[in-house]
């Protein structure tokens, strides 16, 4: 069974423009949620999607957004990068976290805002 | 609110050391607890987990015992290999409310051979 794929691996920006990452779920699983990870914050839950809605949000502003599709594919956007957006940003994704299922990581996209 | 302390890192062993990562939690009811650990430019791999008090997690050498009246995950490991050098990242799920993991900060491990 494929892992957790996320493109691109690594991207770099300038402040105030926009990106766009991409996440697909192992098969069968309908829950992804998305973390940003920087070596002063640690890992930080930035929202979670389980069939198309948002279930859940952590405290980021609102130029964080994301979507999840019909088939549990995912994006997460951020418009008007900031330096501080710079960041390892981790996809991870599960059956249900209400089952306690494990959530399972994919490999990352670096970003770097100039 | 629920969270998870970690000890802080970087921790250094020699190889074939014994390992202990310390983990405690705070939340409400009965939560899932797991140990990630993160490798150089990789994302987060489970390492093992427990689902209730008293359960043990292991994998690869590694345990840990869910303690509730402690409220704690300590990660073990007898005899630590220079291919364990990582990121071991402890983590919560609550299974009460909001269906949310919540992880620790991470204890980077770095062992000499």
């Amino acid at each position: 069974k494929a892992g957790v794929t996320q493109t691109p691996r690594y991207l770099i920006k300038t402040r105030g423009q926009q990106v766009t990452l991409s996440c697909s779920p192992i098969s069968g699983h309908r829950s992804v949620s998305w973390y940003q990870q920087t070596p002063g914050q640690g890992l930080q839950f930035l929202f979670e999607y389980f069939s198309e809605t948002q279930r859940n949000k952590g405290n980021f502003p609102g130029r964080f957004s994301g979507r999840q599709f019909s088939n549990s594919r995912s994006e997460m956007n951020v418009s008007t990068l900031e330096l501080g957006d710079s960041a390892l940003y981790l996809c991870a994704s599960s059956s249900d976290p209400s089952s306690t299922d494990t959530q399972y990581f994919g490999p990352g996209t670096r970003l770097t805002v100039l | 609110g629920n969270s998870v302390t970690q000890m802080e890192g970087p921790v250094t062993l020699s190889e074939e050391a014994f390992l202990t990562i310390n983990c405690t939690y705070t939340a409400t009811g009965y939560p899932s607890l797991f140990w990630y650990v993160q490798y150089p430019g990789e994302g987060l791999q489970l390492l093992l987990k427990a689902t209730k008090a008293d359960d043990k997690g292991s994998n690869k050498g590694f345990e840990a015992t869910y303690r509730k009246e402690t409220t704690s995950f300590h990660l073990e490991k007898g005899s630590v290999q220079v291919s364990d050098s990582a990121v071991y990242f402890c983590a919560l799920l609550s299974t009460s409310g909001t269906y949310k993991y919540i992880f620790g900060t991470g204890t980077r491990l770095k062992v000499l051979a």
